[in-house]
């Protein structure tokens, strides 16, 4: 059974920060990895996709790599602000045939002091 | 348009009634998904329709009755909850096959009393 863990739980830096968060997977048969951006009771925003062979995706401020027969990636966050924070969220995709399920971490409450 | 939208978003409910979520798109995903969260916890899967056909179910409890009328639809029937089921529900879709791109709804919170 997949399992997703997300190193730090909680992260508190000051605003200008560059930081890095940490999801690894114990099963390495993923098709896919997704990040996502939760604020407080609501819904998920997808941030970066990256296919299983693909090394990095790069939106804006944002850089996540993934290095799947190691099962970790990391979402890099540059010159940090207020409103980044929010709960961030990594998700794997395994490779069933039928239909497909995003197994997540339990996420990095991330807060953005200005 | 990457939107998914849920109604209604918030709902209470006592025990005895009989309630449903939806879910719509419009980008012409073919797999739509149920997940319940749980305060400060991660999104857990219920069930999964792939081109309109129940491809997952979770063990959910009988009580959570999934539907999916169209392609662009997708209806959770509730029926004698309980409170330990006040959650987040989410649902989501992604254009179906693997490799895609999944998006989520703002969820509906829902409170059982």
């Amino acid at each position: 059974k997949q399992e997703v863990t997300q190193i730090p739980a909680a992260l508190s830096v000051p605003e200008g920060e560059n930081l890095v968060l940490n999801c690894s997977f114990t099963d390495s048969a993923i098709y896919n990895l997704q990040w996502f951006r939760q604020d407080p009771g609501k819904g998920l925003t997808s941030l970066l996709l990256i296919q299983s062979s693909q090394r990095e995706q790069t939106s804006g401020r944002l850089n996540a790599s993934l290095d799947k027969s190691s099962g970790r990636s990391t979402l890099y966050i540059a010159a940090s602000q207020p409103g980044d924070s929010a709960t961030y969220l990594c998700a794997v995709r395994g490779e069933e045939t039928s239909g497909s399920r995003l197994t997540f971490g339990e996420g990095t409450q991330l807060t953005v002091n200005p | 348009d990457t939107e998914v939208t849920q109604t209604p978003k918030h709902l209470v409910m006592g025990m005895t009634n009989k309630k449903s979520l939806k879910c719509e798109q419009h980008m012409g995903h073919r797999a739509m998904y149920w997940y319940k969260q749980k305060a400060k916890k991660p999104p857990e899967l219920m069930f999964v329709y792939s081109y309109e056909k129940l491809s997952i179910n979770e063990s959910v409890p009988s009580r959570f009755s999934p539907e999916c009328p169209n392609s662009s639809l997708l209806n959770l029937h509730l029926h004698a909850l309980q409170p330990e089921d006040s959650a987040l529900y989410l649902c989501a879709s992604s254009l179906g096959g693997l490799g895609t791109e999944a998006f989520f709804g703002q969820g509906t919170r829902l409170t059982v009393v």
